[in-house]
Protein backbone atom coordinates (compact mmCIF):
# COMPACT_ATOMS: atom_id res chain seq x y z
CA UNK A 1 0.00 0.00 0.00
CA UNK A 2 1.58 3.34 -0.68
CA UNK A 3 2.05 6.16 1.95
CA UNK A 4 0.20 8.66 -0.12
CA UNK A 5 -2.75 8.05 -1.50
CA UNK A 6 -4.72 10.49 -4.04
CA UNK A 7 -8.14 10.34 -5.41
CA UNK A 8 -9.15 10.27 -8.63
CA UNK A 9 -5.92 10.01 -10.52
CA UNK A 10 -7.75 11.50 -13.33
CA UNK A 11 -10.44 14.23 -12.73
CA UNK A 12 -12.37 15.88 -15.92
CA UNK A 13 -14.72 19.21 -15.36
CA UNK A 14 -17.01 21.48 -16.98
CA UNK A 15 -16.09 25.09 -16.31
CA UNK A 16 -17.47 26.39 -13.42
CA UNK A 17 -17.59 22.91 -11.37
CA UNK A 18 -16.64 22.67 -8.02
CA UNK A 19 -13.60 19.86 -7.60
CA UNK A 20 -12.31 17.83 -4.72
CA UNK A 21 -8.99 16.14 -4.41
CA UNK A 22 -8.50 13.80 -2.05
CA UNK A 23 -5.34 12.62 0.10
CA UNK A 24 -4.80 10.20 2.19
CA UNK A 25 -1.75 8.96 4.08
CA UNK A 26 -0.09 6.58 6.71
CA UNK A 27 2.70 8.35 7.60
CA UNK A 28 3.44 10.65 10.31
CA UNK A 29 3.45 14.15 9.73
CA UNK A 30 4.52 17.87 10.71
CA UNK A 31 2.49 19.79 7.84
CA UNK A 32 1.12 18.62 4.68
CA UNK A 33 1.94 20.87 1.23
CA UNK A 34 -0.97 20.47 -2.25
CA UNK A 35 1.53 21.49 -5.42
CA UNK A 36 0.30 22.16 -8.58
CA UNK A 37 2.54 20.59 -11.35
CA UNK A 38 1.72 21.93 -14.96
CA UNK A 39 2.90 20.58 -18.19
CA UNK A 40 6.64 21.30 -18.50
CA UNK A 41 7.05 20.18 -15.11
CA UNK A 42 7.37 23.28 -12.75
CA UNK A 43 6.12 22.33 -9.34
CA UNK A 44 4.46 25.30 -7.43
CA UNK A 45 3.20 25.15 -3.68
CA UNK A 46 -0.51 26.10 -3.58
CA UNK A 47 -0.98 25.24 0.43
CA UNK A 48 1.36 24.40 3.49
CA UNK A 49 -1.00 23.60 6.16
CA UNK A 50 -0.60 21.19 9.73
CA UNK A 51 -4.41 21.60 10.90
CA UNK A 52 -7.29 23.12 9.72
CA UNK A 53 -8.16 24.61 6.92
CA UNK A 54 -6.42 27.52 4.47
CA UNK A 55 -8.05 29.26 1.62
CA UNK A 56 -6.42 31.08 -1.21
CA UNK A 57 -8.91 32.73 -3.77
CA UNK A 58 -11.07 29.94 -5.48
CA UNK A 59 -8.68 27.02 -3.62
CA UNK A 60 -9.64 25.53 -0.21
CA UNK A 61 -7.41 22.95 1.62
CA UNK A 62 -8.51 21.20 4.61
CA UNK A 63 -6.96 18.50 6.67
CA UNK A 64 -7.75 16.10 9.83
CA UNK A 65 -4.55 15.07 11.42
CA UNK A 66 -5.89 12.33 13.15
CA UNK A 67 -8.02 11.05 10.34
CA UNK A 68 -4.81 11.58 8.20
CA UNK A 69 -6.55 12.98 5.35
CA UNK A 70 -6.52 16.17 3.98
CA UNK A 71 -8.38 17.70 0.64
CA UNK A 72 -8.02 20.38 -1.62
CA UNK A 73 -11.25 21.99 -3.38
CA UNK A 74 -11.50 24.51 -6.42
CA UNK A 75 -14.47 26.56 -6.13
CA UNK A 76 -15.63 27.90 -10.20
CA UNK A 77 -13.46 25.74 -11.79
CA UNK A 78 -11.58 27.51 -15.43
CA UNK A 79 -9.47 25.60 -17.47
CA UNK A 80 -6.77 27.58 -16.47
CA UNK A 81 -6.73 25.33 -13.43
CA UNK A 82 -6.04 22.10 -15.66
CA UNK A 83 -2.82 20.99 -13.88
CA UNK A 84 -1.63 17.87 -11.76
CA UNK A 85 -2.26 18.47 -8.39
CA UNK A 86 0.14 16.70 -5.91
CA UNK A 87 -0.64 15.93 -1.89
CA UNK A 88 2.22 15.80 -0.14
CA UNK A 89 2.84 14.76 3.56
CA UNK A 90 6.11 15.71 4.86
CA UNK A 91 7.81 15.45 8.01
CA UNK A 92 11.23 16.76 9.53
CA UNK A 93 13.65 15.21 7.04
CA UNK A 94 11.61 14.52 3.55
CA UNK A 95 8.54 14.77 2.25
CA UNK A 96 6.47 12.14 0.18
CA UNK A 97 3.93 12.48 -2.75
CA UNK A 98 1.07 11.30 -3.81
CA UNK A 99 0.82 10.32 -8.05
CA UNK A 100 -0.60 12.95 -8.64
CA UNK A 101 -4.61 13.83 -9.69
CA UNK A 102 -4.73 15.04 -13.41
CA UNK A 103 -7.45 17.54 -13.54
CA UNK A 104 -8.68 18.86 -16.91
CA UNK A 105 -10.84 21.93 -16.80
CA UNK A 106 -13.11 21.93 -20.43
CA UNK A 107 -14.64 25.30 -21.08
CA UNK B 1 8.64 32.62 -9.26
CA UNK B 2 10.16 30.78 -6.78
CA UNK B 3 13.96 31.81 -6.34
CA UNK B 4 14.68 28.25 -6.66
CA UNK B 5 17.06 28.40 -10.45
CA UNK B 6 17.62 24.50 -11.65
CA UNK B 7 20.02 24.26 -14.76
CA UNK B 8 20.49 22.69 -17.56
CA UNK B 9 16.66 22.72 -18.23
CA UNK B 10 16.98 19.42 -20.14
CA UNK B 11 19.98 16.86 -20.59
CA UNK B 12 20.42 14.49 -23.08
CA UNK B 13 22.97 11.87 -21.97
CA UNK B 14 24.40 8.33 -22.88
CA UNK B 15 24.48 5.14 -20.35
CA UNK B 16 27.44 5.06 -18.39
CA UNK B 17 28.14 8.78 -18.13
CA UNK B 18 28.12 11.05 -15.63
CA UNK B 19 25.94 14.07 -14.97
CA UNK B 20 26.12 17.06 -12.83
CA UNK B 21 22.96 19.11 -11.65
CA UNK B 22 22.48 22.19 -9.83
CA UNK B 23 20.11 24.03 -8.03
CA UNK B 24 20.66 27.65 -6.83
CA UNK B 25 18.08 28.05 -3.28
CA UNK B 26 15.86 30.63 -2.88
CA UNK B 27 17.85 33.64 -0.78
CA UNK B 28 17.98 32.25 3.22
CA UNK B 29 17.18 28.34 2.52
CA UNK B 30 19.58 26.55 4.37
CA UNK B 31 18.15 23.04 3.73
CA UNK B 32 17.76 21.58 0.25
CA UNK B 33 16.15 18.41 -1.44
CA UNK B 34 16.38 16.90 -4.51
CA UNK B 35 13.43 14.51 -6.61
CA UNK B 36 13.46 12.30 -9.20
CA UNK B 37 10.15 11.83 -11.01
CA UNK B 38 9.50 9.47 -14.08
CA UNK B 39 7.22 10.27 -16.16
CA UNK B 40 3.46 9.95 -14.96
CA UNK B 41 4.31 9.13 -11.29
CA UNK B 42 4.94 11.42 -8.38
CA UNK B 43 8.35 12.60 -7.51
CA UNK B 44 10.83 10.22 -5.19
CA UNK B 45 12.70 11.70 -2.81
CA UNK B 46 16.19 11.34 -3.20
CA UNK B 47 18.04 13.20 -0.59
CA UNK B 48 18.24 16.29 1.67
CA UNK B 49 21.25 18.44 2.75
CA UNK B 50 21.40 21.11 5.58
CA UNK B 51 24.27 23.17 6.18
CA UNK B 52 26.38 21.24 3.22
CA UNK B 53 25.54 17.79 5.36
CA UNK B 54 23.35 14.83 3.76
CA UNK B 55 20.42 14.81 6.82
CA UNK B 56 18.19 12.23 4.79
CA UNK B 57 18.23 10.00 2.34
CA UNK B 58 15.04 8.03 0.08
CA UNK B 59 15.87 4.47 -1.56
CA UNK B 60 18.38 5.45 -4.02
CA UNK B 61 22.01 3.86 -4.76
CA UNK B 62 24.92 5.45 -3.88
CA UNK B 63 26.20 6.55 -7.68
CA UNK B 64 23.48 9.34 -6.49
CA UNK B 65 25.46 11.50 -4.48
CA UNK B 66 25.32 15.54 -3.67
CA UNK B 67 26.85 18.49 -2.68
CA UNK B 68 25.78 21.65 -1.10
CA UNK B 69 27.85 25.07 -0.75
CA UNK B 70 28.41 27.50 1.45
CA UNK B 71 25.70 29.49 -0.67
CA UNK B 72 23.27 26.98 0.21
CA UNK B 73 23.75 25.82 -3.80
CA UNK B 74 23.86 22.65 -4.36
CA UNK B 75 24.36 19.84 -6.97
CA UNK B 76 23.06 16.06 -7.91
CA UNK B 77 25.70 14.03 -9.19
CA UNK B 78 24.48 10.61 -10.44
CA UNK B 79 27.34 7.94 -12.00
CA UNK B 80 27.36 4.89 -14.58
CA UNK B 81 23.88 6.40 -15.73
CA UNK B 82 21.13 3.76 -16.59
CA UNK B 83 17.93 4.33 -18.72
CA UNK B 84 15.65 3.84 -15.87
CA UNK B 85 17.52 7.68 -14.57
CA UNK B 86 15.73 9.19 -17.19
CA UNK B 87 13.19 11.27 -15.59
CA UNK B 88 12.42 14.89 -14.27
CA UNK B 89 14.83 15.87 -11.37
CA UNK B 90 13.66 18.69 -9.22
CA UNK B 91 15.05 20.49 -6.42
CA UNK B 92 13.00 22.14 -3.25
CA UNK B 93 15.08 24.92 -0.67
CA UNK B 94 13.54 25.87 2.64
CA UNK B 95 14.67 27.44 5.90
CA UNK B 96 14.58 24.43 8.15
CA UNK B 97 12.71 26.40 10.67
CA UNK B 98 9.71 26.86 8.34
CA UNK B 99 8.15 23.66 6.52
CA UNK B 100 7.71 25.36 3.51
CA UNK B 101 9.02 24.43 0.20
CA UNK B 102 10.10 26.42 -3.17
CA UNK B 103 10.72 24.24 -6.21
CA UNK B 104 12.57 24.77 -9.11
CA UNK B 105 11.24 24.04 -12.36
CA UNK B 106 13.50 20.84 -12.92
CA UNK B 107 16.10 19.41 -15.18
CA UNK B 108 14.91 16.78 -17.91
CA UNK B 109 17.41 14.21 -18.05
CA UNK B 110 17.17 12.21 -21.07
CA UNK B 111 19.49 8.81 -21.17
CA UNK B 112 19.95 7.01 -24.22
Amino acid sequence: KNEVEQSPQNLTAQEGEFITINCSYSVGISALHWLQQHPGGGIVSLFMLSSGKKKHGRLIATINIQEKHSSLHITASHPRDSAVYICAPYNNNDMRFGAGTRLTVKP
Amino acid sequence: ETGVTQSPTHLIKTRGQQVTLRCSSQSGHNTVSWYQQALGQGPQFIFQYYREEENGRGNFPPRFSGLQFPNYSSELNVNALELDDSALYLCASRDRRNTEAFFGQGTRLTVV
